[in-house]
């Protein structure tokens, strides 16, 4: 069964430093989305992707974040300069017209960790 | 805006047994999608049920069932002979879609379930 792939599991990193996050979707999908997740809280929208552009992002999702679709296969979330509120789960989602429509299809996560 | 609420912070539930969970939103559509989704310690979430707001039958899927209230915007998780692999984090979740399939979810708190043998 296809899924979503997430690279790394685990990223840990110096506050301050830029880091991408990576993710490959489900290969027929069309809609992509970051969620995050600090520990021991609820699962949070930060952005939504379709067609090469954002269709929606919430307030977290500040001038620091920035998302990207390289190559027809690769979505992934850009953190400029890190800050220690940005440790979390960050989980990525894809969708498309296979199935259900509605169905957002979640990887396993990457843990971030910002010192 | 859209909430999602889980005012079960934990519940508890020996093994073989039948719990319910319990979930309520606050919309102003009248269509959207409502989901359970499973967080095992691995952190993955999965998908456990889905319900679609326009059908009256509420969904089924092995032994996870839901009782789907539209009028008391109640979404409730019932779990029958539980099992030591069904100890989780559970969480509701809602979706619009009047804005498409880009219709972002939005979950509730969450409610740790624990499986007792």
């Amino acid at each position: 069964e296809p899924e979503v792939t997430q690279t790394p599991s685990h990223q840990v990193t110096q506050m301050g430093q830029e880091v991408i996050l990576r993710c490959v979707p489900i290969s027929n999908h069309l809609y992509f989305y970051w969620y995050r997740q600090i520990l021991g809280q609820k699962v949070e929208f930060l952005v939504s992707f379709y067609n090469n552009e954002i269709s929606e992002k919430s307030e977290i999702f500040d001038d620091q974040f920035s998302v990207e679709r390289p190559d027809g296969s690769n979505f992934t979330l850009k953190i400029r300069s890190t800050k220690l509120e940005d440790s979390a789960m960050y989980f990525c989602a894809s969708s498309g017209f296979s199935g259900n429509p509605y169905e957002q299809y979640f990887g396993p996560g990457t843990r971030l960790t910002v010192t | 805006a859209q909430t999602v609420t889980q005012s079960q912070p934990e519940m508890s539930v020996q093994e073989a047994e039948t719990v319910t969970l319990s979930c309520t939103y606050d919309t102003s559509e009248s269509d959207y999608y409502l989901f359970w989704y499973k967080q095992p310690p691995s952190r993955q979430m999965i998908l456990v049920i889905r319900q679609e707001a326009y059908k009256q039958q509420n969904a089924t899927e092995n032994r996870f069932s839901v009782n789907f209230q539209k009028a008391a915007k109640s979404f409730s998780l019932k779990i029958s002979d539980s099992q030591l692999g069904d100890a989780a984090m559970y969480f509701c979740a809602y979706r619009g879609i009047y804005g498409g399939a880009t219709n972002k979810l939005i979950f509730g708190t969450g409610t740790l379930l624990a499986v007792q043998p």
